[in-house]
């Protein structure tokens, strides 16, 4: 079974709305910890958010939320007032911490494109 | 945050040749350096996992003779395409992790290398 899965293959948004990425995964290690990169055209993974599967609230960073769902098995970002520069590839990834601890599961990605 | 610094960002090689490609933490030290192989439009796949000082880890699929890996050192990993071909072009990146390592801390990545095997 896929650990993380990302439904939606490409993203359109207007500039200065908001979006939801999605990102479920599955996994039987009861602490884990759940990631959230861009990549731009350039390549570079850039980290946004971190989740740990422990965390009672959502994580938040700037503009970027998390909207954690642990008995759904989700873990959707939330991009809030999108601007252009935000369109780029996003990644979700998980991190098992009792299980293949340094191994991180990446997601299939979603391509966001911000309209002007 | 925490850099790590890929060279080179993009290099391109005759077929039959061989590519070294390096993986640095600029400020921390890393026990673990990871491999990453990226293609087109896809996501990464993990090709190995290099713990300082000790072989790397390969992932099921991945040859270890073709793709040589050496963590010499905690800020160091390098990783050689040997006898390349062109099936073997695609995006290489590679990321760090602290040596102190927590729970929360997220994975460091290089910028990323694009070799192209002509």
């Amino acid at each position: 079974a896929q650990k993380i899965t990302q439904t939606q293959p490409g993203m359109f948004v207007q500039e200065k709305e908001a979006v939801t990425l999605d990102c479920t995964y599955d996994t039987s290690d009861p602490s884990y910890g759940l990631f959230w990169y861009k990549q731009p055209s350039s390549g570079e993974m850039i980290f946004l958010i971190y989740q740990g599967s422990y965390d009672q609230q959502n994580a938040t960073e700037g503009r970027y939320s998390l909207n954690f769902q642990k008995a759904r098995k989700s873990a959707n970002l939330v991009i809030s007032a999108s601007q252009l520069g935000d369109s780029a590839m996003y990644f979700c990834a998980m991190r098992e911490h009792l299980y293949n601890f340094n191994k991180f599961y990446f997601g299939s990605g979603t391509k966001l494109n911000v309209k002007p | 945050g925490a850099v790590v610094s890929q060279h080179p960002s993009w290099v391109i090689c005759k077929s039959g040749t061989s590519v070294k490609i390096e993986c640095r933490s600029l400020d921390f030290q890393a026990t673990t350096m990871f491999w990453y192989r990226q293609f087109p439009k896809q996501s990464l796949m993990l090709m190995a996992t290099s713990n300082e000082g000790s072989k790397a880890t390969y992932e099921q699929g991945v040859e270890k003779d073709k793709f040589l890996i050496n963590h010499a050192s905690l800020t160091l990993s390098t990783l050689t395409v040997t006898s390349a071909h062109p099936e073997d072009s695609s995006f290489y990146i590679c990321s760090a992790r602290e040596r102190t390592g927590v729970m929360n801390t997220e994975a460091f990545f290089g910028q990323g290398t694009r070799l192209t095997v002509v």
